[in-house]
């Protein structure tokens, strides 16, 4: 069993749109995030999530809306969609935020704005 | 400010020889220092971390990184390459008392290994 899984794997949508990601843990962690990797590869973190509560935005445009309905799930909801988020979006989990629990990773949705 | 930077965009090694992936951070307060790894078109896993202890931490796959205070540095490291070892390597820092998970990653390695 896939232990951080994200559906879709590849998203391929016009400007103005609006998509979903969803991300699923199967490890009992009480803890979410998702960070966005750009063409460069640089990662960055958007969101966490600590059991259902948000804990970090950072900075990230009022067009990018997470969503924890429980503590196994974070979804990602972006409106509008621009060209500038063509990107890889990563959803993550870990035990909680302590500083020494390593956080563990989705595959990636790979998300292409045309 | 937290940071992490890994000098080297790229590094080629010749499968068999010892390689390195240097790491060094910047951080106020406990560093708590993690290695991952993506291939291509996949996730990041994880390799290893360090916490306290020791200054050389074991992880996956035969890899090892030291721990060096006084020189602010995470380098990883293996003492024999694979060609299935060319992938991106992060390193990456947790920041303390931040109490939000937050991991900070360096720009990333490539690392190239040739047979």
């Amino acid at each position: 069993d896939t232990a951080v899984s994200q559906t879709p794997k590849y998203l391929v949508t016009q400007m103005g749109n609006d998509k979903s990601i969803k991300c699923e843990q199967n490890l009992g962690h009480d803890t979410m995030y998702w960070y966005k990797q750009d063409s460069k590869k640089f990662l960055k973190i958007m969101f966490s999530y600590n059991n259902k509560e948000l804990i970090i935005n950072e900075t990230v445009p009022n067009r990018f809306s997470p969503k924890s309905p429980d503590k196994a799930h974070l979804n990602l909801h972006i409106n509008s969609l621009e060209l500038g988020d063509s990107a890889v979006y990563f959803c993550a989990s870990s035990l909680g935020v302590q500083e020494n629990t390593e956080a563990f990773f989705g595959q990636g949705t790979r998300l292409t704005v045309v | 400010a937290q940071s992490v930077a890994q000098p080297e965009d790229q590094v080629n090694v010749a499968e068999g020889n010892p390689l390195t992936v240097k790491c060094t951070y910047s951080v106020s307060g406990n560093p708590y220092l993690f290695w991952y790894v993506q291939y291509p078109n996949r996730g990041l896993q994880f390799l290893l971390k360090y916490i306290t202890g020791d200054n050389l931490v074991k992880g996956s796959y035969g890899f090892e990184a030291e721990f060096n205070k006084s020189q602010t540095s995470f380098h990883l490291k293996k003492p024999s390459a694979l060609v299935s070892d060319s992938a991106l390597y992060f390193c990456a820092v947790r920041v303390s008392s931040s109490n939000t998970g937050k991991l900070i990653f360096g720009q990333g390695t490539t690392l190239q290994v040739k047979p």
